[in-house]
């Protein structure tokens, strides 16, 4: 299994404020991957990175930013937190053949 | 671009009946296919997946999924299920290059019943 660390596992926050959701890997994988999942809507694409510093936009990437300066870490940023951004948060990693993702065991995250 | 259908949100069966989740897809250009488990609390892992060749692909674990490009579809199927089965499904799809992303679909969750 590649070795994907999410971080915090869970998190309560206010709306208005900024939080930043990390991903770390241990396998070197060039791309990296963050989902949201939400109840009748699956995983949905949010933001994805091809090399360090190297970034783009996925389906549903309005109210957040994300940042790679080193290959091993990915970070996601809510800007001004939203109610509609509660959800469950998956960062994936793809594997050396380039046709298997690895998932992170999520974070939680519910904003009051 | 790609996108996946999943018409079932849920299935019930019970243990040792056979079970089918249904998946659609819909793309342009060649693609990938893959179904994902997930377990209650955990990320999702891959559980088999179509990149080219035999279009009947199995699991470690009983399932098999067949891609069938006339209809777009690659239905998973077990003969006989499980209590340990119980997770969601998602199926997802890629083009066929490397760089791709995954789309996903919206999920079938399997339950199974003693």
């Amino acid at each position: 299994d590649a070795g994907i660390t999410q971080s915090p596992r869970h998190k309560v926050t206010e709306t208005g404020t900024p939080v930043t959701l990390r991903c770390h890997q241990t396998e070197n994988h060039r791309y990296m991957y963050w989902y949201r999942q939400d109840p009748g809507h699956g995983l949905r694409l949010i933001h994805y990175s091809y090399g360090v510093k190297d970034t783009d936009k996925g389906e549903v990437s309005d109210g957040y930013s994300v940042s790679r300066s080193k290959t091993e870490d990915f970070l996601l940023t809510l800007e001004s937190a939203t109610s509609s951004q509660t959800s469950v948060y998956f960062c994936a990693t793809l594997g050396g053949s380039g046709t298997e993702a690895f998932f992170g065991q999520g974070t939680r995250l519910t904003v009051v | 671009a790609q996108s996946v259908t999943q018409l079932d949100s849920q299935v019930p069966v019970f243990e040792e009946a056979p079970v089918e989740l249904r998946c659609n897809y819909s793309s342009s250009v060649s693609v990938y296919l893959f179904w994902y488990v997930q377990y209650p609390n955990q990320g999702l892992q891959l559980l088999l997946k179509y990149l080219s060749g035999s279009t009947l692909v199995e699991s470690i674990n009983g399932f098999e999924a067949e891609f069938n490009k006339s209809q777009t579809s690659f239905h998973l199927r077990k003969p006989s299920v499980h209590i340990s089965d119980t997770a969601e499904y998602f199926c997802a799809v890629s083009a066929s290059t490397f760089t791709d992303k995954l789309i996903f679909g919206t999920g079938t969750r399997l339950q199974v019943f003693p």
